[in-house]
């Protein structure tokens, strides 16, 4: 079975610094997808990143990238100029390419944005 | 991007009522739907897996007679807690996955916190 973990229960960093969450997993398969996604303190689950494990490309999305090290089964996450609006807890995740579509979660990072 | 709604978003029941949380998919057909809990300051656990038209599939550990799925159409998938009691009180979440192919993002509702008093 997969298994996720984030080592990094708490993280802080102050407004407009870059900060890097840690990921790595587990895994035997050779094609999957790698996601880190963004828990608000409203509780609704935000995608910030996704990665295919065929891609060799680390994946940007504006103010976010990812580290993507697939011999060492790591992934993190950079936030680059970080804001306010950034803190919450952000949870990497797995899924399979083949077989159930199901979502293997990390343990979570509380990430805390200091003015 | 995609919504997926979560009704009701917040609940209070009574020891060995039941309740029901529905998990619908508004614009688009989703043939699995999945359903995670979440305790406090922890991460999100996957119950159940729910397919359309067929028994939904367990974690280890996950009671089927307890909480019960129904899957009916491609668009709703139901989670209903029976004879709930207050080791139930957590915080539900639904996501679905869009038919097709190539679909790799889910879509998460925005969840439902269950208490039982």
């Amino acid at each position: 079975a997969q298994t996720v973990t984030q080592s990094q229960p708490e993280m802080s960093v102050q407004e407009a610094e870059t900060v890097t969450l840690s990921c790595t997993y587990d895994t035997s398969e050779s094609d999957y997808y790698l996601f880190w996604y963004k828990q608000p303190p409203s509780r609704q689950m935000i995608l910030v990143i996704r990665q295919e494990a065929y891609k060799q490309q680390n994946a940007t999305e504006n103010r976010f990238s990812v580290n993507f090290q697939k011999a060492a089964k790591s992934f993190s996450l950079k936030i680059s100029d970080s804001q306010l609006g950034d803190a919450a807890m952000y949870f990497c995740a797995y899924r399979s390419a083949q077989g159930a579509q199901k979502l293997v979660f990390g343990q979570g990072t509380r990430l805390t944005i200091n003015p | 991007g995609a919504v997926v709604s979560q009704h009701p978003s917040w609940v209070i029941c009574k020891s060995g009522t039941s309740v029901k949380i529905e998990c619908r998919s508004l614009d688009f057909q989703a043939t699995t739907m999945f359903w995670y809990r979440q305790f406090p300051k922890q991460s999100l656990m996957l119950m159940a897996t729910s397919n359309e038209g067929s028994k939904a599939t367990y974690e280890q550990g996950v009671e089927k007679d307890k909480f019960l799925i129904n899957h009916a159409s491609l668009t709703l998938s139901t989670l209903t807690v029976t004879s709930a009691h207050p080791e139930d009180s957590s915080f539900y979440i639904c996501s679905a996955t869009a038919l097709g192919q190539g679909a790799t993002e889910a879509f998460f509702g925005q969840g439902t916190r269950l208490t039982v008093v």
